[in-house]
């Protein structure tokens, strides 16, 4: 079992949806947790992060933690041909071994 | 200004060759990294170099070597190069100071195909 679980899509949706993409972890001792954007041929760009609990807003997307349930999610208001892209959620704990740990992306396609 | 950038963009070599590819930043972190990107697009990590010194060495074959000559640049060199290590491999960096995100930044990737 892969310490992160992401369902790969594809998600097709069109114009002005809200998309919903979720991530579930095993490891309790992830304390950071991030929603990167990769387009085709592109480095991941980050999008948001959020330390801990809680919820996180910026612009059109809405990053929440669930740390009782090992769940996050990012939403997408209104979404975008341009937001056609795969996101990717990673992890971190907090000390020690800081490297990501990735899910294996979702891959979102928005139609005009 | 491209924040971390790497070369070559494009590798395509024959198997049993000996090749590199280097990473730069200039966002001035103290921690850069070396990920390994599958056909099926999932990111894992390689190596971790935190000012110079290997942090993270995870069960990666010896025929890849890391090698930091300063905290803003890792190069990675492989030898006798393998159907199996054709991927894309990302550089990244972030700072890591006490209490600080590791928030991380990356190249735009090397994709590297063996023949």
């Amino acid at each position: 079992q892969k310490e992160v679980e992401q369902d790969p899509g594809p998600l097709s949706v069109p114009e002005g949806a809200i998309v919903s993409l979720n991530c579930t972890y095993s490891n309790s001792a992830f304390q950071y947790f991030m929603w990167y954007r990769q387009y085709s041929r592109k480095g991941p760009e980050l999008l948001m992060y959020t330390y801990s609990s809680g919820n996180k807003e910026d612009g059109r997307f809405t990053a929440q933690v669930d740390k009782s349930s090992k769940y996050i999610s990012l939403f997408i208001r209104d979404s975008q041909p341009s937001d056609s892209a795969t996101y990717l959620c990673a992890m971190s704990i907090l000390t020690g071994r800081r490297a990501l740990t990735f899910g294996s992306g979702t891959r979102l396609q928005v139609q005009p | 200004d491209t924040a971390v950038s790497q070369t070559p963009k494009y590798l395509v070599t024959q198997m049993g060759n000996d090749k590199s590819i280097k990473c730069e930043q200039n966002l001035g972190h103290d921690t850069m990294y070396w990920y390994k990107q599958d056909s099926k697009k999932f990111l894992k990590i390689m190596f971790s170099y935190n000012n110079k010194e290997l942090i993270i060495n995870e069960t990666v074959p010896n025929r890849f070597s890391p090698k930091s000559p300063d905290k803003a640049h890792l190069n990675l060199h492989i030898n006798s190069l393998e159907l199996g290590d054709s991927a894309v491999y990302f550089c990244a960096s972030s700072f890591t100071g006490a209490g600080a995100p590791d928030i991380q930044y990356f190249g735009a990737g090397t994709r590297l195909s063996v023949l």
